[in-house]
């Protein structure tokens, strides 16, 4: 079975500082893609950032890279340069061949 | 280019009554999930579908249905509402084939069973 975990409820970060966002994995399967979203107090789910698991490089977007260590099963969402709109919450998941998981997720709000 | 289609947006339904909620997508996706998210849970998987006449259980199947007769379509059925039934209700699809294609999310249907 797939899961996934998000251990920090809640982060507070400054503004235009940075900061990671953790996720971890558990997984029997060889092939899997690893998705960060973001949730804002509207709704919606954004899509932000993808990690296939045999990209060797870590995956980037604009403000967003996702440090991805294979060994250790940990998919960490960095936020560079916060800003206020970054205040949501933020949910790492995992696709495996016909389903995607997701973590409890994180509620990040950023200060001004 | 309409996307994930889920309606209503808001329910309340009493304790005892059955309800579907219909989730539309118009992108041609194979995959079709329905979650639900519930505070400090994040989404959790109630039921999915590769493709049309296929269907499979996620964690939390207990007390719905679905079924897909089309590529289109994948209603949720709640046989007999519950109180803990009472959620914000996601419908997600996505191509099939490929880890990369991530999901397309509908905008939710919030529900509240009294």
């Amino acid at each position: 079975a797939q899961k996934i975990t998000q251990t920090q409820p809640g982060m507070f970060v400054q503004e235009k500082e940075a900061v990671t966002l953790d996720c971890t994995y558990d997984t029997s399967d060889q092939s899997y893609g690893l998705f960060w979203y973001k949730q804002p107090s509207s709704g919606e789910m954004i899509f932000l950032i993808y990690q296939g698991s045999y990209d060797e490089q870590n995956a980037t977007e604009g403000r967003y890279s996702l440090n991805f260590q294979k060994a250790r099963k940990s998919a960490n969402l960095v936020i560079s340069a916060s800003q206020l709109g970054d205040s949501a919450m933020y949910f790492c998941a995992m696709r495996t061949l016909n389903k995607l998981v997701f973590g409890a997720g994180t509620i990040l709000r950023v200060k001004s | 280019n309409a996307g994930v289609t889920q309606t209503p947006k808001f329910q309340v339904l009493k304790t005892g009554q059955s309800m579907t909620l219909q989730c539309a997508q118009d992108m041609n996706h194979e995959y079709m999930s329905w979650y639900r998210q519930d505070p400090g849970m994040g989404l959790r998987l109630i039921h999915y579908s590769v493709g049309a006449g296929i269907t499979d259980q996620g964690e939390v199947p207990n007390g719905y249905n679905v079924s897909r007769s089309t590529t289109e379509d994948f209603p949720l059925r709640l046989l007999s509402a519950a109180p803990s039934q009472t959620s914000v209700y996601f419908c997600a699809s996505s191509l099939a084939g490929q880890l990369v294609y991530g999901y397309t999310f509908g905008s939710g249907t919030r529900l509240t069973v009294v």
